[in-house]
């Protein structure tokens, strides 16, 4: 069975840094892209970015939003995906769901993990 | 790159038709058929319920349906039920190799 685990979510100070992780089983997760989508409370899908595999030399890419501010990377050896958040903004506060890419589309998503920016 | 247009709600009765639509760009969904939807029920993770325009995941009731043209796609859910009830999401790659997401839909069966 195939599952997506977040942790690392909670409450920091705008300007602050989070790191969430997801861990990954049930499939090879070596061969397979990654992608992390957030959710602000109430509001609609939007997609923040994709660390592709290891035949793609891990190679990231990101929304514009967060470029510059957010970094993707995979420890394939622990089946694990991280997204480190640095000079977070009110406006990153979010779930963040970390979903498996395959044929262009999310066809599995973890349970997500709530990021709450406030002072 | 702007968020793809949806309605906001659309409704209809059991055992009738819906469509939901989903408006981008020559830059989004015109150019590549890899529209993908997504169900999604409060306080849930969405679900993949279409890909690549019209193609559905094993365990997608054949309810569902997807379809393209230039750059509108469309949902379409027949034989309504009341477990359609949620939000529906679009999504589109880009050539950017981004992804972009619909406002999304709220569905409601009356």
């Amino acid at each position: 069975e195939v599952q997506l685990v977040e942790s690392g979510g909670g409450l920091v100070q705008p300007g602050g840094s989070l790191r969430l992780s997801c861990a990954a089983s049930g499939f090879t997760f070596s061969d397979l892209y990654i992608d992390w989508v957030r959710q602000a409370p109430g509001k609609g899908l939007e997609w923040v970015g994709r660390t592709r595999n290891k035949g793609n030399n891990y190679d990231t890419t990101y929304a514009a939003s967060v470029k510059g501010r957010f970094t993707i990377s995979r420890d394939d050896s622990k089946n694990t995906v991280y997204l480190q958040m640095n000079s977070l903004k009110t406006e990153d506060t979010a779930v963040y769901y970390c979903v498996r890419a395959l044929n262009f589309a999310f066809d599995y998503w973890g349970q997500g993990t709530l990021v709450t920016v406030s002072s | 790159q702007s968020a793809l247009t949806q309605p906001a709600s659309v409704s209809g009765s059991p055992g009738q038709s819906i469509t939901i639509s989903c408006t981008g760009t020559s830059s989004d969904v015109g150019i590549f058929d890899l529209v993908s939807w997504y169900q999604q029920y409060p306080g849930k993770a969405p679900r993949l319920m279409i890909y690549e325009v019209n193609k559905r995941p094993s365990g997608v009731s054949n309810r569902f349906s997807g379809s393209k043209s230039a750059n509108t796609a469309s949902l379409t859910i027949s034989g309504l039920q009341a477990e359609d009830e949620a939000d529906y999401y679009c999504n589109s790659y880009t050539p950017s190799n981004t992804y972009v997401f619909g406002t999304g839909t709220d569905v409601t069966v009356l």
